[in-house]
């Protein structure tokens, strides 16, 4: 079965320092992963996804993520961490790649607190 | 552009009440898919719409679940007879078609906040 690992439930990071927000994932195929974050009280917003291609995958707001097949990862990143980026984040996976429904399974969710 | 939208954005019924849930997807967007966010389980799947179908109904948690669409847009998620264990957001989201090797991302709306006391 599909399934995905966020090993962290938060992470604290100083404003300016660089951020990383795991993530693990299980699946029999080619995995497409997904970075949605979500600010309080409101939806999921998208950040980022890995298809096919270049491993290195950039995305909104300066997030970027690497997929690594031998590792089954896919972390989040970020250079240089903002007082704004403080958020839920959430990695997800299609649950079934190439099949007929596109829904995703969500990993748990890690909380990041950016401190001035 | 319009994001997808639900309403009511927050709703507290009675247990055993019935309860309606309403997303409006983007405009042109086929695929639609309700999810729930609750702090015990998580978010998960419940049922993904390709026009006005449900080829995959497999997250619904029981019968009193149900969702049906109408004119390839709108879509109403209800609930029967509620449980306190149905409290949770609501989040609906929509997309491109996702099928076979496509997999377009979806967007979501802000969610309908349940609470049933």
């Amino acid at each position: 079965a599909q399934s995905v690992a966020q090993p962290e439930d938060q992470v604290n990071v100083a404003e300016g320092n660089p951020l990383t927000v795991k993530c693990t994932y299980s699946v029999s195929g080619n995995p497409y992963l997904f970075w949605y974050v979500q600010y309080p009280n409101r939806g999921l917003q998208f950040l980022l996804k890995y298809i096919t291609g270049d491993n290195l995958v950039k995305g909104s707001y300066g997030f970027e993520a690497e997929f690594n097949k031998s590792q089954t990862s896919f972390h989040l990143k970020k250079p240089s961490a903002l007082v704004s980026d403080s958020a839920l984040y959430f990695c997800a996976v299609r649950a079934d790649p190439s099949g007929n429904t596109g829904k995703l399974i969500f990993g748990q969710g890690t909380t990041l607190q950016v401190k001035p | 552009g319009a994001g997808v939208s639900q309403s009511p954005s927050n709703k507290v019924t009675e247990k055993g009440k019935d309860v309606e849930l309403r997303c409006d997807p983007i405009s042109g967007h086929t695929a639609l898919y309700w999810y729930r966010q609750s702090l015990g389980q998580g978010l998960e799947f419940l049922i993904y719409f390709q026009g006005n179908s449900a080829p995959d109904k497999s997250g619904l948690p029981s019968d009193r679940f149900s969702a049906e669409r109408t004119g390839g847009s709108v879509s109403t998620l209800t609930i029967q007879r509620t449980q306190q264990e149905d409290s949770a957001v609501y989040l609906c989201a929509s997309s491109r078609p996702s099928g076979g090797a496509r997999s377009e991302t979806q967007y979501f709306g802000p969610g309908t906040r349940l609470l049933v006391l």
